[in-house]
C-alpha cells in the first residue's frame, strides 16, 4: 500500500534529551513537510522540504531540526533546545511544488517528563 | 500566518446540510483551494480542492464566487461521524517559490443527534 508512515506512534523522553521522529513515504513525493499541533490548536509548520538535501524552516523551527538524505525519508529531531517538546507532531508529504494535496501520517505523540 | 479567516466552530444537527465558509482575500492566480478534514488524534485528510466556480466529490462540494476571495464547503446531510475540524488551504509560497502549507486555526464542526 502507497502511504506515510510515521514511528512510533507514543513516545516517551526525559526533559533534556534529543529524540528523532521517523516519517518515510512510499508516494514517490517530492515535497515533505513537519508540522506541530497543541491540545484544540492547529497544525503548525515547523520544516519542509521540496527536494532532497534541501529544507527550509517553517514559523516554529527553534528547537528543531531535520534532515532530507533521502526523497523518501525525512526525520525530525526535537532537540533539548526546544522548551516546550510535548505535543502531536504530523508528517506529510504532496507531488509536488505548489500542490496543496497532502497526505499525511498517523502523528507521533511525544511525551517529555 | 495563515491566508484564510474561517469560523471557530459551528454546530448541527444529523441529516442537515452544512456550509462552512472560507475567506481568503489575498488569494494568488495560481492559487488553488483546498479543504481538509481532521478527526482527533488523527492527521488531516484531504477532502476536495478547487480553482473556480463549483467543484463536486462523493464527500462534498465546494462552491467559489468569481472573485475568489472566499469559498464555501457544503457537507449534504451530515452524520455524527462528520463531527471533526475543517481546515481551508489556500497556496501559500515560501522561499524559493516552495508552497508551504500553511494551516489556520480551522472550524470545528459539532453534529448533535
Amino acid at each position: 500500500d502507497g502511504g506515510i508512515t510515521q514511528s512510533p506512534k507514543y513516545l516517551f523522553r526525559k526533559e533534556g534529551q534529543n529524540v528523532t521522529l521517523s516519517c518515510e513515504q512510499n508516494l514517490n513525493h517530492d515535497a515533505m513537510y513537519w508540522y506541530r499541533q497543541d491540545p484544540g490548536q492547529g497544525l503548525r509548520l515547523i520544516y519542509y522540504s521540496q527536494i532532497v538535501n534541501d529544507f527550509q524552516k517553517g514559523d516554529i523551527a527553534e528547537g528543531y531540526s531535520v534532515s532530507r538524505e533521502k526523497k523518501e525519508s525525512f526525520p525530525l529531531t526535537v532537540t533539548s533546545a526546544q522548551k516546550n517538546p510535548t505535543a502531536f507532531y504530523l508528517c506529510a508529504s504532496s507531488s509536488s511544488t505548489g500542490n496543496t494535496e497532502a497526505f499525511f501520517g498517523q502523528g507521533t505523540r511525544l511525551t517529555v517528563v | 500566518l495563515a491566508k484564510t479567516t474561517q469560523p471557530i466552530s459551528m454546530d448541527s444537527y444529523e441529516g442537515q446540510e452544512v456550509n462552512i465558509t472560507c475567506s481568503h482575500n489575498n488569494i494568488a492566480t495560481n492559487d488553488y483551494i483546498t479543504w481538509y478534514q481532521q478527526f482527533p488524534s488523527q492527521g488531516p485528510r484531504f477532502i476536495i480542492q478547487g480553482y473556480k466556480t463549483k467543484v463536486t466529490n462523493e464527500v462534498a462540494s465546494l462552491f467559489i464566487p468569481a472573485d475568489r476571495k472566499s469559498s464555501t464547503l457544503s457537507l449534504p446531510r451530515v452524520s455524527l461521524s462528520d463531527t471533526a475540524v475543517y481546515y481551508c488551504l489556500v497556496g501559500d509560497m515560501g522561499p524559493g517559490g516552495y508552497n508551504k502549507l500553511i494551516f489556520g486555526a480551522g472550524t470545528r464542526l459539532a453534529v448533535h443527534p
